[in-house]
């Protein structure tokens, strides 16, 4: 079955570090790859998307590569601030009409100091 | 675009009692809805998808008589935990989906509701 693993947390960086969270995919045909944040209390929120091969997704200074040759959508930012801490979540959408269910990442905990 | 409520944000009741949430669409027709659990530190576990009119489709090992999940019209779906128990402390967190107005298959968050039992 499908599945999505990223690299375990928590993560604690100093304000204006880069940041990388790994993840990798394990699915058939071409799922939709994505982020989603969560901060403290509330719920998910999407961050960024994918929907094919070599596709980079960005949004608030994030990015993502959709690299089908490794089966990851690695999360980076080259600047981190205090108000980035939260947990981020990487999940796949399998491809196909009427596909909606998500499969999600355990998630990584960010904790960023000033 | 495409917010999702949900209410109450939080509850407390005793074990032994029912609680209702309630998962709301605002400004789009949600054709299918989603409920989630999420434990302390871990990531959302899928316990039914429900659409518009029908029964919900329950994960493995969900109990569909403990959680009752009512999809009455296109931009409400309902969890009932029937006789909650402290072990049913937890977050719950309901998405949508719709056909019109949104990106199709992409599902929108609630902003979760902490429910405690004592």
């Amino acid at each position: 079955g499908d599945s999505v693993t990223q690299m375990e947390g928590p993560v604690t960086l100093s304000e204006e570090a880069c940041l990388t969270i790994n993840c990798t995919y394990t699915a058939t045909g071409y799922p939709s790859l994505f982020w989603y944040v969560q901060y403290p209390g509330e719920g998910l929120q999407l961050l960024l998307k994918a929907t094919k091969a070599d596709d980079k997704g960005s949004n608030k200074g994030f990015e993502a590569t959709y690299r089908k040759e490794t089966t990851s959508f690695h999360l980076e930012k080259g600047s981190v601030q205090v108000s980035d801490s939260a947990v981020y979540f990487c999940a796949l959408r399998r491809s196909g009409a009427g596909s909606y269910q998500l499969t999600f990442g355990k998630g990584t905990k960010l904790s960023v100091i000033p | 675009g495409a917010v999702v409520s949900q209410h109450p944000s939080w509850v407390i009741c005793k074990s032994g009692t029912s609680v209702k949430i309630e998962c709301r669409s605002l400004d789009f027709q949600a054709t299918t809805m989603f409920w989630y659990r999420q434990f302390p530190k871990q990531s959302l576990m899928l316990m039914a998808t429900s659409n518009e009119g029908s029964k919900a489709t329950y994960e493995q090992g969900v109990e569909k008589d403990k959680f009752l999940i009512n999809h009455a019209s296109l931009t409400l779906s309902t969890l009932t935990v029937t006789s909650a128990h402290p072990e049913d402390s937890s977050f719950y967190i309901c998405s949508a989906t719709g056909l019109a107005g949104v990106t199709t298959y992409e599902q929108y968050f609630g902003p979760g509701t902490r429910l405690t039992v004592t």
